[in-house]
């Protein structure tokens, strides 16, 4: 079965800092990844997604993923955090080749000035 | 503008009640999906449905059914809510191909059962 760990449940970061959200995943198999965001009172919405093509993965905003086979990682990262950064993150598996998926707890990020 | 359209936002439902969310889609997806979102616990599958005429069970899906009566339209039906099932609930659907994978959301539907 395939699920995700995402290891911090809060991160707060200033702005013009790095961002790091962490995700371990567990899959028998290669596994598609995603990582989503959710601003306040708002849906889910793709920042970006891994397939088995490259491992570095360029997402929306400036965020960009790496996918570790052999830590079984995909950390999300931003090399500068904006105020808008500022939203709750999921790390997610997919689980079926339908899109059925499973999410991870959720990170929450704060920025601040 | 395209999307997922869920109806009501918010409501307050008196426990006992009987309670449909409403969801419609016009990307023509296959895939349909309800997910309960709660602190801590990030979302979790209530049901879903991989095309029109079809549904499963997700991981949580005691004390609620869906119907796929057509590609569009996925409801969510509370048969006699209890003051667990608050929480925000998303709909989602996607295109259901490998390529992909990817879901679009509502903007969800926050319930509060008293």
């Amino acid at each position: 079965a395939q699920s995700v760990t995402q290891l911090d449940s809060h991160v707060s970061v200033s702005e013009g800092t790095p961002v790091l959200l962490r995700c371990n995943y567990s899959s028998s198999y290669s596994p598609s990844l995603f990582w989503y965001v959710q601003h306040p009172n708002k849906g889910l919405q793709l920042l970006l997604k891994y397939t088995s093509a490259a491992t570095l993965v360029k997402g929306i905003n400036g965020f960009e993923a790496e996918f570790k086979k052999s830590e079984t990682s995909f950390h999300l990262t931003k090399p500068s955090a904006h105020m808008s950064d500022a939203a709750e993150y999921f790390c997610v598996v997919r689980t079926d080749s339908w899109g059925k998926l499973q999410f991870g707890a959720g990170t929450q990020v704060v920025v601040t000035p | 503008i395209a999307g997922i359209t869920q109806a009501p936002t918010s409501q307050i439902l008196a426990a006992g009640r009987r309670m449909t969310l409403r969801c419609t889609q016009d990307m023509r997806h296959n895939a349909m999906y309800w997910y309960r979102q709660d602190l801590g616990l990030g979302l979790r599958l209530i049901h879903y449905s991989n095309t029109a005429g079809t549904t499963g069970k997700g991981e949580v899906p005691d004390g609620y059914s869906v119907s796929r009566a057509n590609t569009d339209d996925f409801p969510l039906t509370l048969a006699s809510a209890v003051p667990s099932q608050t929480s925000v609930y998303f709909c989602a659907s996607s295109d259901g191909t490998a390529n992909t994978g990817e879901l679009f959301f509502g903007e969800g539907s926050r319930l509060t059962v008293l």
